[in-house]
């Protein structure tokens, strides 16, 4: 049974640019929730989709907005990016009264 | 906004000694999690605590949950060097919704 897939893995972008980075939830579960990671720092809440709705967001500014498709599937698009968005972005899918699992990650780096 | 503070931030250990992390969060929670992340890793969802003064165990690892649900604390007795990592736990307010990270705490393991 795979577990959450992110990708890509890394992804170097210059700053201006559009990234998307794409998420495949573990089976069963109809809950996904995206985070930033920066370097030694505990993950950050971006936002939570739940029947492919917006359903939670954190303090994150209107740059990064996402989407979840009927197959429970997600996307993270994050535009204009500054050299501060250069972290590991976590995407983490659930069922309701359960943990999280979290997938590997996609590295972004900006330059 | 709700927040999740942990201490202490790194401990280091001789192999053999006890290890505890401590988490507090601004409001009260519904339920408080832990999770482990290795080095170049990502988190992985240890335990579960929903009632208040819960305590579980898994192993040599004793989770407590507070009375009031706004703190938690992680034990580990007699540590081995595949405890090594950052211990992370994460709320989720009364509100639900958003799980909420705390910093971490770091440990590693002289054998």
């Amino acid at each position: 049974d795979a577990g959450v897939t992110q990708s890509p893995t890394h992804l170097i972008k210059t700053r201006g640019q559009q990234v998307t980075l794409r998420c495949s939830p573990k089976s069963g579960h109809d809950t996904v929730s995206w985070y930033q990671q920066a370097l030694g720092q505990g993950p950050q809440f971006i936002f939570q989709y739940y029947e492919e709705e917006e359903r939670q967001r954190g303090n994150f500014p209107d740059r990064f907005s996402g989407h979840q498709f009927p197959n429970y599937s997600s996307e993270l698009n994050v535009n204009a990016l500054l050299l501060g968005d250069s972290a590991l972005y976590l995407c983490a899918s659930s069922f309701i009264g359960y943990g999280y699992t979290f997938g590997s990650g996609t590295r972004l780096t900006v330059v | 906004g709700q927040q999740v503070m942990q201490i202490p931030q790194y401990q280091h250990v001789q192999e053999g000694e006890d290890f505890t992390t401590y988490c507090n969060s601004s409001t009260t929670l519904s339920n408080i999690q832990w999770y482990k992340q290795r080095p170049g890793g990502h988190p992985v969802f240890l335990i579960q605590l929903v009632k208040s003064g819960e305590v579980k165990k898994q192993k040599r690892l004793t989770f407590q949950f507070g009375e009031a649900k706004k703190n938690s604390s992680l034990h580990i007795t007699a540590t081995q060097t595949t405890d090594v990592g950052t211990y992370f736990c994460a709320g989720i307010g009364n509100q639900g919704g958003k799980l909420i990270f705390g910093q971490g705490t770091e440990l590693s393991v002289k054998p």
